[in-house]
């Protein structure tokens, strides 16, 4: 059981190019969301889905696009990447009420 | 507005001691309140959930305390291990709106042999 997989680990980035964070889990959760962690930040939540084919804004959603076209997938997508969009991303599946499983983090940094 | 509050500064205790961590929040109504685990480079890991009907639920050497009207978690850690030497956030969940989970900004835990 693979839970949740993230995909790259690590990534560098001009300003201004684009780029997917993927993410696939196992568990046939209906929720997932994608967070950023900045240093002293916590968790901040960029999007999130509820099921196939839904998705919302979570705390920090400008510059960020999501889909969710089966369960298993959520990509992550940044449209046109700036500094300050330098952060570690962590994806995140669950079931209602219940725990969530979170990937092992994307490292990015754009320049 | 909303605020999940933990202490920002770094707990130093002594092996064996009980750990004490806070969780503070403001302008919610959550379902329920989870802990998680996070060690350096990793992603958060699940410990304890404790639902708004709870006062108490506990977890091998864990133990978690959730009071709705002081609005308040406390997270404790008995007989601590330098093992235990880690980034420990609180979570709220709210049902409906989509069953967000909104975290904390953690508390760092050392544990000092």
């Amino acid at each position: 059981n693979a839970g949740v997989t993230q995909t790259p680990k690590f990534q560098v980035l001009k300003t201004g190019q684009s780029m997917t964070l993927q993410c696939a889990q196992d568990m046939n959760h209906e929720y997932m969301s994608w967070y950023r962690q900045d240093p002293g930040m916590g968790l901040r939540l960029i999007h999130y889905s509820v099921g196939a084919g839904i998705t919302d804004q979570g705390e920090v959603p400008n510059g960020y696009n999501v889909s969710r076209s089966t369960t298993e997938d959520f990509p992550l997508r940044l449209l046109s990447a700036a500094p300050s969009q330098t952060s570690v991303y962590f994806c995140a599946s669950y079931l209602r009420g219940g725990e969530a499983f979170f990937g092992q983090g994307t490292r990015l940094t754009v320049v | 507005s909303q605020k999940i509050e933990q202490n920002s500064e770094a707990l130093n205790i002594q092996e064996g001691k009980t750990a004490t961590l806070t969780c503070n929040y403001t302008n919610y109504s959550p379902a329920y309140l989870q802990w998680y685990r996070q060690d350096p480079g990793r992603g958060p890991v699940f410990l304890l959930l404790i639902r708004e009907n709870e006062k108490e639920k506990r977890k091998e050497r864990l133990k978690v305390t959730f009071d709705t009207t002081l609005k308040q978690s406390l997270f404790h850690i008995t007989a601590s291990q330098p093992a235990d030497s880690a980034t420990y956030l609180c979570a709220l969940g709210v049902t409906g709106g989509g069953n967000k989970l909104t975290f904390g900004t953690g508390t760092q835990l050392k544990v000092e042999l």
